[in-house]
């Protein structure tokens, strides 16, 4: 059973463009929302991680946008550069309990 | 710092033979965890520990086991090696439960 549902599967993307990843989730006893980054040979990285208190939270050229009341959160990325490019998994924990991960977005940042 | 260090990063085993994949972080975190990665299914969680003498399982620990004497120390056995493990393994730590920090993986081939 898959608890977070992440789409799309893969994204292409113009340089200075926005990217946008979206993620579902059913269990509503989850409080915790990260997005992580992961390069080719290497491990996730965090990138950006949100509450279910807030509704946006921004670093940088990286955005959470958190729907409650729908159980969906995105990321979003302005002007998307080629280095953005990576896979991204959005994620759900309940308190620090185990990290539910989603199933990835391969995104490719063309000039 | 060195954060969390995994060996070996590329491992080949036979079918039936065990192995120690071995995790070991030098920030004093608390919980640590073991995922591995497939295509098309992002990452799952095997075991999970918040503390030393403390493990959970995940949620596919089934051919895996843990344990954790140590507050820098995680390692992951194999009991019995199987196709069906070949994947992507990799160990991340944490001091409260949020924003794992991962290694760099260990790729495991059962042939």
């Amino acid at each position: 059973q898959q608890q977070v549902k992440q789409s799309p599967q893969s994204l292409i993307v113009q340089k200075g463009g926005i990217s946008i990843i979206n993620c579902a989730y059913e269990n509503t006893a989850f409080d915790y929302f990260p997005w992580y980054q992961q390069f080719p040979g290497k491990g996730p990285a965090l990138l950006i991680a949100i509450r279910p208190d807030v509704s946006e939270k921004k670093e940088g050229r990286f955005t959470i946008s958190f729907n409650k009341s729908a159980k969906q959160f995105s990321l979003h990325i302005m002007d998307s550069q080629p280095g953005d490019s990576a896979t991204y998994f959005c994620a759900a924990s309940t308190g620090n309990e185990k990290l539910t991960f989603g199933t990835g977005t391969r995104l490719t940042i063309i000039p | 710092n060195a954060g969390v260090t995994q060996t070996p990063k590329f491992q080949v085993l036979k079918t039936g033979q065990s192995m120690t994949l071995q995790c070991a972080q030098d920030m004093n975190h608390e919980y640590m965890s073991w995922y591995r990665q497939d295509p098309g299914m992002g990452l799952r969680l095997i075991h999970y520990s918040v503390g030393a003498g403390i493990t959970d399982q995940g949620e596919v620990p089934n051919g895996y086991n843990v344990s954790r004497s140590t507050t820098e120390d995680f390692p992951l056995r194999l009991l019995s090696a199987a196709p069906s493990q070949t994947s992507v393994y990799f160990c991340a730590s944490s001091p409260q439960g949020f924003g794992y920090t991962f290694g760099s993986g260990t790729r495991l081939t059962v042939v």
